[in-house]
């Protein structure tokens, strides 16, 4: 069924606390991403990971963490969130040997507020 | 500094009427240039990509070209249909593996009315 799928799909979370968003796919996509997308901006890498426990640093990983422990979930964690990460995060995944006829595949994000 | 320029911001035309969007970049390596359909509170959804010189693709109404000398992509949207209202992004890849990273523009928000 091809498909990303991001729960919750909208939080709102007061300053200092701790936010969970969780992603799952069912395509055994060895590559998992979570992006966050802000208004005027381009979509901008948090993390990556290349499969379980194999996790890089993305262009703005500060203030974020993740962990991946079965190939088909990825989760991104903000320990005390800050009132600057509210935004829409997007979770994204392709296969490794993504050559340029892969492509990603994106869930429908998760829209954070932080008060 | 921004590596890939999309323009115009905004758009709006009438159903029926033809679009062009741009984009202009200064990613290197350009292995390959992938346009993503961005409806309204939804993720992105490929169009179509490109990958060599002079390439030209066309998936129904949407056609696209590229000209790596030029780096610069264009999207055409022929005979628009309220559905096509949406913001398209399009999407450089420095390589034509996971390992390689992807430069996003900020879209072109396109809306099409009766």
């Amino acid at each position: 069924d091809m498909k990303v799928t991001q729960m919750p799909r909208y939080l709102i979370k007061r300053m200092g606390e701790n936010v969970l968003l969780e992603c799952g796919q069912d395509m055994s996509h060895e590559t998992m991403y979570w992006y966050r997308q802000d208004p005027g901006l381009g979509l901008q890498l948090i993390y990556i990971s290349y499969d379980v426990d194999s996790n890089s640093e993305g262009d703005i990983p500060k203030g974020y963490r993740v962990s991946r422990k079965k190939r088909e979930h990825f989760s991104l964690i903000l320990d005390s969130a800050k009132t600057n990460q509210t935004s829409v995060y997007f979770c994204a995944s392709s296969f490794r040997d993504r050559d340029s006829g892969n492509t990603l595949y994106f869930g429908e994000g998760s829209r954070l507020i932080v008060v | 500094k921004t590596q890939v320029e999309q323009s115009p911001q905004s758009l709006v035309v009438r159903q029926g009427e033809n679009c062009v969007l741009q984009c202009n970049y200064s990613v290197t390596p350009d292995n390959h240039l992938r346009w993503f359909k961005q409806d309204t509170g939804k993720g992105l959804v490929s169009l179509t990509v490109l990958v060599h010189e002079n390439d030209k693709t066309s998936n129904g109404r949407y056609s696209a070209t590229l000209d790596k000398d030029a780096k610069h992509s264009t999207l055409h949207i022929t005979a628009t249909l309220l559905d096509d209202t949406a913001t398209y992004i399009c999407v450089v890849g420095d390589r034509g593996s996971a390992l390689g990273r992807l430069h996003f523009g900020a879209g072109t928000q396109l809306i099409v009315i009766p």
